[in-house]
């Protein structure tokens, strides 16, 4: 257990809904950061979060929105879901330092 | 804008033998960081080895070391007494030093090991 929690692990929907994946972050770590993984490719930075306040935004869809709660757990939301968000979606957390950043085990979303 | 690239697609070693992964990036930053992690079939991210760029001497984790030349702006990995275990995908990683800044990744290299 790496300490940052992922729900759910597994996702099937239909094109055109929407879903909320969750993040609750190692304890004691300000900043939560998204990332997507296509099939055998590497991780896209999607949207980052430091104490509630949005930081950085990388390739997020506008159809793809976040955001970080006072207790620090964040929640990815996707929606009008297409084929191609078909994907492993990451949850990491970091405490600010210089240390790598810690990731959870994923959601992996499908989209049929 | 800071980019992260992994030559390799694919390497393959035997088992016990030595095999060394190759990352290059670019970034017009003095002070950051570097990571190698890796990704097995479960898929979960575990970091590897990390390495300051202001410092020279050269990160190394048990079996695993790297060799950073920072002038050239190169990170490879190299993984001594291969085990099957080490059978993965490896990413390589960047980050700036700025408190809280994202990691980069390249496109990984996978990591074949034979008996």
């Amino acid at each position: 257990d790496s300490g940052v929690t992922q729900t759910p692990k597994h996702l099937i929907t239909a094109t055109g809904q929407r879903v909320t994946l969750r993040c609750s972050p190692r304890s004691g770590d300000l900043s939560v950061y998204w990332y997507q993984q296509s099939l055998d490719q590497g991780l896209q930075f999607l949207i980052q979060y430091y104490n509630g306040e949005e930081r950085a935004k990388g390739n997020i869809l506008e159809r793809f929105s976040a955001q970080q709660f006072p207790d620090l757990h964040s929640e990815l939301n996707l929606s009008s879901l297409e084929l191609g968000d078909s994907a492993l979606y990451f949850c990491a957390s970091s405490v600010g330092t210089g240390y790598g950043y810690t990731f959870g085990s994923g959601t992996r979303l499908t989209v049929v | 804008a800071q980019t992260v690239t992994q030559s390799q697609p694919e390497m393959s070693v035997q088992e016990a033998e030595t095999v060394t992964l190759s990352c290059t990036y670019d970034t017009s930053e003095s002070d950051y960081y570097l990571f190698w992690y890796k990704q097995p079939p479960s898929r979960q991210m575990i970091l590897v080895i990390r390495q300051e760029a202001y410092k020279q001497q050269n990160a190394t984790e048990n079996r695993f070391s790297v060799n950073f030349q920072k002038a050239a702006k190169s990170f490879s990995l190299k993984i001594s007494d291969s085990q099957l275990g080490d059978a993965a995908m490896y990413f390589c990683a960047y980050r700036r030093a700025y408190n809280t800044d994202k990691l980069i990744f390249g496109t990984g290299t996978r990591l074949q090991v034979f008996p």
